[in-house]
């Protein structure tokens, strides 16, 4: 059974930094593409950022360049979201996805809440 | 870049056909994905490739595409299907690699 299981979230001042984490299993990690994905209280979805299988493509969505970074340890299953610089409109509820293929989410976590505020 | 678009709403008593439309401004081919997501849940993928549909997923939710509207069907619908149904689309070009539409609420009367 694959479960993706998020971690890591909280209140976080503005300005401050937070690091989720991604646990995967029930599933080939090493061979899944894997992305970020957030939803704003209330509001659609957002893509943000995708890694590679190997972890040496990533890309960003324009909101989050330069203040979040994807990374990955294959050899624990697990993916991270680096967030710094933090604004209030980062408010969201955060989720891991994971795919055989890089352009759609076969299997999503279930999300974890990371409010901004002072 | 590109965008992708649905109805806020749409409502079916149960039994009928929902159909839920998702525009797409771009030309050329590129596949649609829809996902359903109940509150306080993780979106579930129920149709990829336009039309495939994942295992586990009733053959109640179809997809199909003409032209640039592509349309997830679900036939005798049931009480259990009322969620919002988010249709994406991928984009290389763009800033953003998976592009969604702002989703549509199926409300199951």
């Amino acid at each position: 059974q694959i479960q993706l299981v998020e971690s890591g979230g909280g209140l976080v001042k503005p300005g401050g930094s937070l690091r989720l984490s991604c646990s995967g299993s029930g599933f080939n990690f090493s061979d899944s593409f894997m992305t970020w994905v957030r939803q704003t209280p209330g509001k659609g979805l957002e893509w943000i950022s995708y890694i590679s299988k190997s972890g040496d493509f990533r890309k960003y969505a324009d909101p989050v360049k330069g203040r979040f970074t994807i990374s990955r340890d294959n050899t624990k299953n697990s993916l991270f979201l680096q967030m710094s610089s933090v604004r209030a409109d980062d408010t969201a509820v955060y989720f891991c996805a994971r795919g055989k293929r890089y352009d759609y989410g076969e299997s999503w976590g279930q999300g974890i809440l990371v409010p901004v505020s002072s | 870049s590109f965008v992708v678009t649905q109805p806020p709403s749409v409502s079916v008593a149960p039994g009928q056909t929902a159909k839920i439309p998702c525009e797409k401004t771009y030309s050329g081919r590129k596949s649609v994905y829809w996902y359903q997501q109940k509150p306080g849940q993780a979106p579930i993928l129920v149709v990829y490739d336009d039309t495939r549909r994942p295992s586990g997923i009733p053959d109640r939710f179809s997809g199909s595409t003409s032209g640039k509207t592509a349309t997830l069907s679900i036939n005798r619908v049931e009480v259990g299907d009322e969620a919002d149904y988010y249709c994406q689309a991928w984009d290389s070009s763009g800033d953003r690699l998976w592009v969604f539409g702002g989703g549509t609420r199926l409300t199951v009367l």
